[in-house]
């Protein structure tokens, strides 16, 4: 069974780096499919961040993409992500998720998520 | 990019009865090479993440009821519950995965009415 969880600071300060990480259980990231996080700010909707194949090659939402930094180590199973110079807005819970096809796709699993909280 | 759009916002439906959600896209999702929608169905309970339900528009995944079945094609889908069970309270989401970057609907929260 394919299990994510998300990992990292619930609480962090405006201008400064948010820093997730999505350890994936159950299946190997090096099997294939590509990882992607997804944002949800309290009572609204879903949101793509950016996607990363096992491989390193990324795909980002145009909105974001001057502030996001997808990584990926196969040796510990897990995909990160850094967020910079975040304000309030990037107040959310945000998900990893796996997605069977390069690019854009469905997601098929999903972590639990974890909310993060910008603020001073 | 491709705007979704969701209607209604909010769906009161008794017990046992029809449910349908509708969903529309900006632009045309269907991929004329496969003659396929790139389009997903989640449903998202309080305090959980998405669950996947459909993908390419009409496709249930494994383990979904049948009672759950999408349809459309091009820039117009519905997801229906044919019988409306108590489980089946939450917030409903479309997503495209047409082209980048692929975007969700705003949601339509469905209620015992």
């Amino acid at each position: 069974q394919v299990q994510l969880q998300e990992s990292g600071p619930r609480l962090v300060k405006p201008s400064e780096t948010l820093s997730l990480t999505c350890t994936v259980s159950g299946y190997s990231i090096n099997s294939g499919y590509y990882w992607g996080w997804i944002r949800q700010p309290p009572g609204k909707g879903l949101e793509w961040i950016a996607s990363i194949y096992h491989s390193g090659s990324t795909y980002y939402n145009p909105s974001l993409k001057s502030r996001v930094t997808l990584s990926v180590d196969t040796s510990k199973n897990q995909v990160s992500l850094k967020l910079s110079s975040v304000t309030a807005a990037d107040t959310a819970m945000y998900y990893c998720a796996r997605g069977p096809y390069y690019g854009t796709s469905y997601f098929d699993y999903w972590g639990q998520g974890t909310l993060v909280t910008v603020s001073s | 990019d491709i705007v979704m759009t969701q209607s209604p916002d909010s769906l009161p439906v008794s017990l046992g009865e029809r449910a349908t959600i509708n969903c529309k896209s900006s632009q045309t999702v269907l991929h004329t090479s496969n003659d396929k929608n790139y389009l997903a169905w989640y449903q998202q309970k309080p305090g959980q993440p998405p669950k996947l339900l459909i993908s390419w528009a009409s496709t249930r995944e494994s383990g979904v009821p049948d009672r759950f079945s999408g349809s459309g094609s091009g820039t117009d889908f519905t997801l229906t519950i044919s019988s409306l069970q108590a489980e089946d309270v939450a917030v409903y989401y479309c997503q495209q995965y047409f082209s980048a970057p692929q975007s969700f609907g705003q949601g339509t929260k469905l209620e015992i009415k």
